[in-house]
């Protein structure tokens, strides 16, 4: 049983690029989630899919931000026009439906915006 | 607005202490208390999760449920060096509500030598 994988780990880009991060989840997680976390902060809640729907966005997200999950499987979350403000570890986490929604993070891709 | 306290820290113990760690939240229908630990650079890692009042051990991690209060604490026995790390608790609902969990800001642990 694998983990959450996320490509790439790190990626370094320049304001006004655009930029798209992979998802794997855990194979059979049908909840995949994504976060944003800067220093000194908890993650925070970007945006939701339980299988391909998308169920929650977070109010404060900017419309630079979509991410897809086509087949339930895995996601992506792209980035347009990166901000330096955008500069930030994004974290996938994947979790059962059932249960108690226990999530399971990947490793994060670290975003710097230059 | 659904709020989760932690003290931020630093919370430091000697090796072989107890650590407590606390966190506090605002949500009465919360159903789901997680903690996670993360190290510096690393994305968080699930150590312990409830979901009763009361206690669940899990080796040297306490978890301790009180929803009256509104409180949830992680315990770690015979601390060392390598639980140095930041503690996030979040909470969320598990059925009939939303399932976006809400982080605290975390609580440094350093345990020292």
């Amino acid at each position: 049983d694998t983990g959450v994988s996320q490509d790439p780990r790190h990626k370094i880009t320049k304001r006004g690029q655009n930029v798209t991060f992979r998802c794997d989840p855990i194979s059979e997680h049908n909840r995949l989630y994504w976060y944003r976390q800067t220093l000194g902060q908890g993650p925070e809640f970007l945006t939701y899919f339980q299988n391909e729907a998308q169920l929650e966005k977070s109010r404060l997200l900017s419309d630079r931000f979509s991410a897809e999950r086509p087949k339930g499987s895995f996601s992506t979350l792209e980035i347009q026009r990166t901000e330096q403000g955008d500069s930030a570890m994004y974290l996938c986490a994947s979790s059962l439906a059932t249960g108690g929604n226990e999530q399971y993070f990947g490793p994060g891709t670290r975003l710097t915006v230059t | 607005q659904k709020e989760v306290e932690q003290n931020s820290g630093p919370l430091s113990v000697p090796e072989g202490a107890i650590a407590s760690l606390n966190c506090t939240y605002s949500d009465r229908g919360s159903q789901s208390f997680f903690w996670y630990r993360q190290y510096s650079g690393k994305s968080p890692e699930l150590i312990m999760f409830i979901y009763s009042n009361g206690d669940k051990e899990d080796g040297r991690f306490t978890a301790q449920l009180n929803k009256a209060s509104q409180y949830v604490s992680l315990l770690i026995r015979d601390s060392q060096p390598s639980d140095s790390a930041t503690y996030l608790c979040a909470v969320s609902h598990a059925s009939g509500g939303s399932y976006i969990p809400t982080f605290g800001r975390g609580t440094s642990l350093i345990v020292h030598p």
